[in-house]
């Protein structure tokens, strides 16, 4: 079976350091996503990782562990407008995403 | 360099009606995904197309939905007779390639309202 799971929601303080994680068990792997949607818009890439490890993009990081299933999503200096929707996504051996339910995070002042 | 295109963004139809939702790829990309998106619910794959062929399409609802990906031309997901359960966000992505490290890139959506 397929099976993505996220938090549902999450707050944090403006400035601070967040982690979104994310646990999959899937038949096929070929590359896990982040996405970022914000209400009533498209998701926008944020990373991608095949490699076991981190990838760094400016203030967004993204890790991943095979063996474990396990992928998270850091953002640091959080500003206001990284309040948004964080979507994990789970490529298939077929090319399709299986996402999971999204990560409603909230930034406070 | 436009992203990928979609239209109409916001579409009413009342029960029983056909909706046709059209997508464009961005500029040298073959390959295209629909994804569902319901009300307080994920994104949920419905089909895969390249040009003329549907490669997967094991999200498809098995009636009143079909899509094709003609030679030239956009992408269009049709819904026929369409209910209230079809209410959703219809996003289409695209990619250069179908596997490998391509992303998928997702255009705004067609917000399908049934009343």
């Amino acid at each position: 079976g397929q099976n993505i799971d996220q938090p549902t929601e999450m707050t944090a303080t403006e400035g601070a350091i967040v982690q979104i994680n994310c646990t999959y068990q899937t038949s096929g792997f070929n590359g896990l996503f982040w996405y970022q949607q914000h209400a009533g818009e498209a998701p926008t890439f944020l990373s991608y990782n095949v490699l076991d490890g981190l990838e760094e993009k400016g203030r967004f990081s993204s890790f991943l562990s095979r063996s474990k299933g396990y992928s998270y999503l850091l953002l640091k200096e959080l500003q206001m407008k990284d309040s948004a929707s964080y979507l994990c996504a789970v490529r298939s051996n077929t090319g399709k995403l299986i996402f999971g339910q999204g990560t409603t995070l909230q930034v406070k002042p | 360099n436009a992203g990928v295109m979609q239209n109409p963004r916001h579409l009413v139809r009342r029960r029983g009606q056909e909706a046709r939702l059209r997508c464009s790829p961005m500029k040298g990309h073959s390959h295209v995904y629909w994804y569902r998106q319901l009300p307080e619910e994920g994104l949920k794959f419905m089909v895969y197309l390249q040009k003329e062929n549907i490669i997967d399409e094991s999200g498809m609802p098995k009636e009143r939905f079909s899509a094709e990906f003609p030679k030239e031309g956009p992408s269009i997901l049709r819904i026929q007779q369409v209910v209230r359960g079809d209410s959703a966000a219809y996003f289409c992505a695209s990619s250069r390639a179908g596997v490998g490290t391509d992303t998928q890139y997702f255009g705004p959506g067609t917000r399908l309202t049934v009343l």
